[in-house]
């Protein structure tokens, strides 16, 4: 089993649709997690940053599931410009390596 | 804008060839990682350095890859001899890691093709 993984998609939404990914990780130990955007050929930009339950920031959601070892990215009234590749990143522990694991990335296409 | 900055952005080389990149990572950071992104792989750690000191390069294949830190604002990752199976895009990406806290900021990458 792979330390982090994610389904690849590729998830095709309508602009306008909530669409959520999941992301789940092997090491029960790990406290911290991230979410990065990656644009074709282009460097992952970070997204958001998953310490406790979970984190907000405009549309974009992330929960952690600490029981069931996955984090989610709920991304709410989609655009055009969500297209991108979406990286979660798991700091293998302990958390003073910074040290991510990196999952394969889920890809998103917006459609009109 | 802080920002990580890599040279070169793009590199095509012949196999056997010694290759260079070079990252300047954002001021203040005090940890510093390689990765190499390939469609099979993803993204992959090769190494990364705390306050210049080396702390993991298990990623790396020791044989041909090196990584160093001569000072705070270098950060070099040399593949000598290259061989095709090194094509990738390297990035380098920089953080101020402590305690939970382990953000990481991605420099624009070098894309390297050996033939």
């Amino acid at each position: 089993r792979k330390e982090v993984e994610q389904d690849p998609g590729p998830f095709n939404v309508p602009e306008g649709a909530t669409v959520a990914f999941n992301c789940t990780y092997s090491n029960s130990a790990s406290q911290s997690f991230f979410w990065y955007r990656q644009d074709c050929r282009k460097e992952p930009k970070l997204l958001m940053s998953v310490y406790s339950s979970g984190n907000e920031d405009g549309r974009f959601t992330a929960q952690l599931n600490r029981a069931s070892q996955y984090i989610s990215l709920l991304i709410r009234d989609s655009k055009l410009s969500d297209s991108a590749t979406y990286l979660c990143a798991v700091m293998r522990p302990p958390s003073n390596t910074g040290k991510l694991i990196f999952g394969q990335g889920t890809t998103l296409q917006v459609k009109p | 804008d802080a920002r990580v900055t890599q040279t070169p952005r793009h590199k095509v080389t012949e196999m056997g060839q010694e290759v260079t990149m070079r990252c300047q990572p954002i001021l203040g950071h005090n940890t510093v990682f390689w990765y190499r992104q390939t469609m099979m792989q993803g993204l992959e750690l090769l190494a990364y350095f705390r306050n210049r000191a080396p702390l993991d390069d298990s990623g790396m294949p020791k044989d041909r890859f090196s990584a160093e830190m001569p000072d705070a604002t270098l950060a070099t990752l040399k593949i000598q001899p290259s061989e095709p199976r090194d094509s990738a895009v390297y990035f380098c990406a920089s953080g101020l890691v402590g305690g939970l806290a382990g953000e990481q900021y991605f420099g624009p990458g070098t894309r390297l093709t050996v033939t």
